[in-house]
């Protein structure tokens, strides 16, 4: 069965440094998201990307996040200058068309800022 | 802005019997979708049940299944002939209809546990 793939599954970084999380979607899927979730906290949207462009963000994506899908497959999450209260578990998902609601979920990448 | 409610924090239930999560939700939309979501430790978030607004009949998958009450905006999900397995997170959550760019409000979760 298709499922969304996420890397690294961990990372720890310092405070200041940039990082990137990686996500390949299920190939047929259109609709592209970010969500993390703080620990003991609620999933929290991030993000939505569709058509090579961001469709939709919250008030949590700053200047400091960014997405993009280089090459057609990959679709990633990057923060340029960490901050403690980022760390968090990142979800992407993915969904086929805009009418079916269902979203697929990958595994989660669990990103620590020292 | 829409918000979703688990009031349930943590829960245990015995194998073999059945259990009940609650979620509420509160929208000014008419039509939108419904999800319960699972997930196990250190895994992905699966879905479990979907529900769509405008259909009266509460969704059934297998052991699962909803009481939706649109007016009374609550969505509970009973698990029946709970197994070992059920043991996970359980998120509901609320998306638009069409016009969404498919932006889902989650709740807080409810832990399930399963004892055997």
């Amino acid at each position: 069965e298709p499922e969304v793939t996420q890397t690294p599954s961990h990372q720890v970084t310092q405070m200041g440094q940039e990082v990137i999380l990686r996500c390949v979607p299920i190939s047929n899927h259109l609709y592209f998201y970010w969500y993390r979730q703080i620990l003991g906290q609620k999933v929290e949207f991030l993000v939505s990307f569709y058509n090579n462009e961001i469709s939709e963000k919250s008030e949590i994506f700053d200047d400091q996040f960014s997405v993009e899908r280089p090459d057609g497959s990959n679709f990633t999450l990057k923060i340029r200058s960490t901050k403690l209260e980022d760390s968090a578990m990142y979800f992407c998902a993915s969904r086929e068309t805009r009418d079916t609601g269902e979203l697929f979920f990958g595994e989660g990448s669990r990103l620590t800022v020292l | 802005a829409q918000t979703v409610t688990q009031s349930q924090p943590e829960m245990s239930v015995q194998e073999a019997e059945t259990v009940t999560l609650s979620c509420t939700y509160d929208t000014s939309e008419s039509n939108y979708y419904l999800f319960w979501y699972k997930q196990p430790p250190s895994r992905q978030m699966i879905l479990v049940i979907r529900q769509e607004a405008y259909k009266q009949q509460n969704a059934t998958e297998n052991r699962f299944s909803v009481n939706f009450q649109k007016a009374a905006k609550s969505f509970s999900l009973k698990i029946s002939d709970s197994q070992l397995g059920d043991t996970a997170m359980y998120f509901c959550a609320f998306m638009k209809h069409r016009g969404s760019q498919g932006n889902l409000i989650f709740g807080k979760g409810t832990k399930l546990s399963v004892k055997p």
